[in-house]
């Protein structure tokens, strides 16, 4: 099964609008990473979030090691922040690289 | 911020081709990887590296090979290119030193026809 489970699968807002995104964890874990996915495919680091809270601009991050989850905070959403939000965990093996949720699709609409 | 820079950007191959992704990072990263993003699998890890002239298998690397001759180059190779091989491959770097933050190119799209 997938280890690291995303949802919602995707999301559709209004401009301004709040959303909040999750993050579970099938297995523990040493940290995670939350990515921005461009509509044109690149990735985007947003926050590398080991445990605690962490906000940049409209995105906030909260992650809870000890519970095996994480969850993206967006608010007042703009029209640019349409794109797919990955989420991904890091073992406590490192050397394994990232183990990738299959993400969130989110569609700002004026 | 870290620089990891991919080339080609795209590409189109024969099946049956030869194939070869570059990867170019300038951060002295240790830890490099190559992960592959097809829908519904999300991105899955094919091969990485933690020095220059090794490198290890990761979740998915069967039909893959890869090689790193310097701390900086990371290059995934496809001997015999396959229709199932169509997909986004991203190579990443890490530096595990400091902490273990992941950083990734652009990506390469690869259609095999």
């Amino acid at each position: 099964g997938q280890q690291v489970q995303q949802s919602p699968a995707s999301l559709v807002l209004q401009e301004g609008e709040n959303a909040e995104l999750q993050c579970n964890f099938s297995t523990s874990l040493n940290s995670m990473q939350w990515f921005y996915q461009r509509p044109e495919g690149s990735l985007v680091s947003l926050f590398y979030n080991p445990s605690g809270t962490k906000q940049s601009g409209r995105l906030t991050s909260t992650t809870v090691i000890k519970e095996r989850r994480s969850s993206l905070h967006i608010s007042s959403s703009q029209i640019t922040d349409s794109g797919t939000y990955l989420c991904a965990m890091e073992l406590w093996n490192y050397a394994q690289g990232l183990t990738f949720g299959l993400g969130t699709r989110v569609s700002v609409f004026p | 911020e870290a620089a990891v820079t991919q080339s080609p950007r795209s590409k189109v191959a024969v099946t049956g081709g030869k194939v070869t992704l570059s990867c170019h990072q300038t951060n002295n990263h240790d830890y490099m990887y190559w992960y592959r993003q097809d829908t519904g699998h999300g991105l899955r890890l094919i091969h990485y590296s933690y020095v220059a002239d090794s490198t290890e298998k990761g979740d998915i690397p069967d039909g893959y090979k890869a090689s790193r001759p310097s701390q900086e180059n990371f290059s995934l190779i496809l001997e015999l290119a396959s229709l199932s091989q169509t997909a986004v491959y991203f190579c990443a770097s890490s530096d595990v030193r400091v902490n273990t933050e992941v950083f990734f190119g652009k990506g390469t799209r690869l259609t095999v026809v």
